[in-house]
């Protein structure tokens, strides 16, 4: 399951496949982008992060995509594990204004 | 041990109440951070310190307080609670890069 070009509050996807979460920043001046992950009854945990002289960054099992022109940030998880189910925010921040402004998050939820 | 800690991790009290809600961190980091999350809405941050002699106000600021007592304790307060102030609380740190959040304290104003 994946969501593209449109940021969803939900998403379901099935163990084993390939998920994308979106998200649309609202800063032009905004150079640092981190994506965090919240399991239940937890804070939020770094997952990955991309500045804004890179379009594409890769991790384990995750990639960032940044599309600067349109404003867009993109998570793509490969392979989706049960453990993967979780509230995933995407923040953004100017570097000398070192405050991190985050979007509404989407809940992942993946299927047996 | 937890790199951010934060005291209570749950908390109920009454309308009117002056409560404190308290952070350390082991992370060395100057840069310390309150942030409020209500379900729907993320994270929206209330105030920020840069180093012990200077406190910010975020964007929802009113209601609040904050005392960064030492570069590693930052603490918010409530002075008289209210319902809406119902929510998670989160501490977080930073250096040049990304935060790192505490456990989050959930507080219930009834």
């Amino acid at each position: 399951g994946e969501s593209v070009g449109l940021h969803l509050p939900t998403l379901s996807v099935q163990e084993g496949d390939n998920s994308i979460i979106n998200c649309a920043y609202s800063n032009s001046a905004s150079d640092y982008f981190i994506w965090y992950k919240q399991e239940s009854g937890k804070g939020p945990q770094f997952i990955i992060d991309i500045r804004s002289n890179m379009d594409k960054r890769q991790g384990q099992r995750v990639t960032v995509l940044l599309n600067k022109t349109v404003k867009h940030l993109s998570l793509q998880i490969a392979a989706t594990q049960p453990g993967d189910s979780a509230v995933y925010f995407c923040a953004e921040r100017i570097s000398n204004d070192y405050k991190l402004s985050f979007g509404a998050g989407t809940t992942v939820t993946v299927r047996a | 041990d937890a790199d951010v800690t934060q005291t209570p991790r749950n908390r109920i009290t009454k309308t009117g109440k002056r409560i404190m809600l308290e952070c350390s961190q082991t992370k060395g980091h100057d840069r310390m951070y309150w942030y409020r999350q209500d379900p729907g809405l993320g994270l929206r941050l209330i105030y920020y310190s840069f180093d012990v002699k200077d406190i910010n106000k975020g964007e929802i600021s009113d209601g609040y307080s904050v005392s960064r007592q030492a570069q590693a304790k930052f603490s918010l307060s409530l002075e008289s609670a209210i319902p809406n102030q119902t929510a998670l609380y989160f501490c977080a740190t930073s250096d040049m890069g990304s935060a790192f959040f505490g456990q989050g304290t959930r507080l219930t104003v009834v």
